[in-house]
């Protein structure tokens, strides 16, 4: 069946320490992939999108990686701070399709 | 930026009863609009994508007799959920592509349904 999954479990990190987050899905070969912002009682934000024959996306602070073979992409927020904390979906279209399925998302805590 | 607005942003209603939520787009046409639920603590889901002057294309397990999209201009989509109830409470959200730019979306604030 096809899935797309993220740690449930909530990441704590350290201000200034880099956050990754993991992004893998199974049963989906996507032109692209795409990460967004999601905080409470909003809808979700944009950040980045990486194609497939992408190997890295930089925008400011974010990175993201996308492995087509390990079907992962990674997402990195260099220095962390307190107000990047929020929840972080992955999003990708399914084979075809110009909409969007999303990742249950993994939420972000950083402390001062 | 792209801007998609949604009314109301929250909304208590008694079960039994239908409920309108409006999706705009404030400064693009939206040909296309996508309406999303999502319970707590878990993923967005799709429900319907809504097209400008056709049928609304619903995702399998989602009632079109229960969730009617009327998506009658270029600025605006309406989600109605029908006789309402408590399971039907959730965080509603649509979003759109812009059209030209049809690999990111725009979304909206959400609207938060409570149904009693």
């Amino acid at each position: 069946s096809q899935k797309i999954e993220q740690n449930s479990e909530a990441l704590n990190i350290q201000e200034g320490k880099t956050a990754t987050l993991t992004c893998n899905y199974t049963n989906y070969s996507p032109a692209y992939l795409q990460w967004y912002r999601q905080d409470p009682g909003r809808g979700p934000v944009f950040l980045l999108l990486i194609r497939e024959n992408e190997k890295e996306k930089r925008k400011e602070r974010l990175k993201v990686t996308f492995d087509t073979t390990l079907k992962q992409s990674l997402f990195h927020i260099t220095a962390s701070q307190p107000a990047d904390s929020a929840t972080y979906l992955c999003a990708l279209p399914p084979s075809g399709y110009n909409k969007l399925i999303f990742g249950a998302g993994t939420r972000l805590a950083v402390h001062p | 930026g792209a801007v998609v607005s949604q009314h109301p942003s929250w909304v208590i209603c008694k079960s039994g009863t239908s409920v309108k939520i409006e999706c705009r787009s404030l400064d693009f046409q939206a040909t296309t609009m996508f309406w999303y639920r999502q319970f707590p603590k878990q993923s967005l889901m799709l429900m319907a994508t809504s097209n400008e002057g056709s049928k609304a294309t619903y995702e399998q397990g989602v009632e079109k007799d229960k969730f009617l999209i009327n998506h009658a201009s270029l600025t605006l989509s309406t989600l109605t959920v029908t006789s309402a109830h408590p399971e039907d409470s959730s965080f509603y959200i649509c979003s759109s592509d812009r059209g030209l730019d049809t690999d990111t979306q725009y979304f909206g604030p959400g609207t938060r349904l409570t149904v009693l």
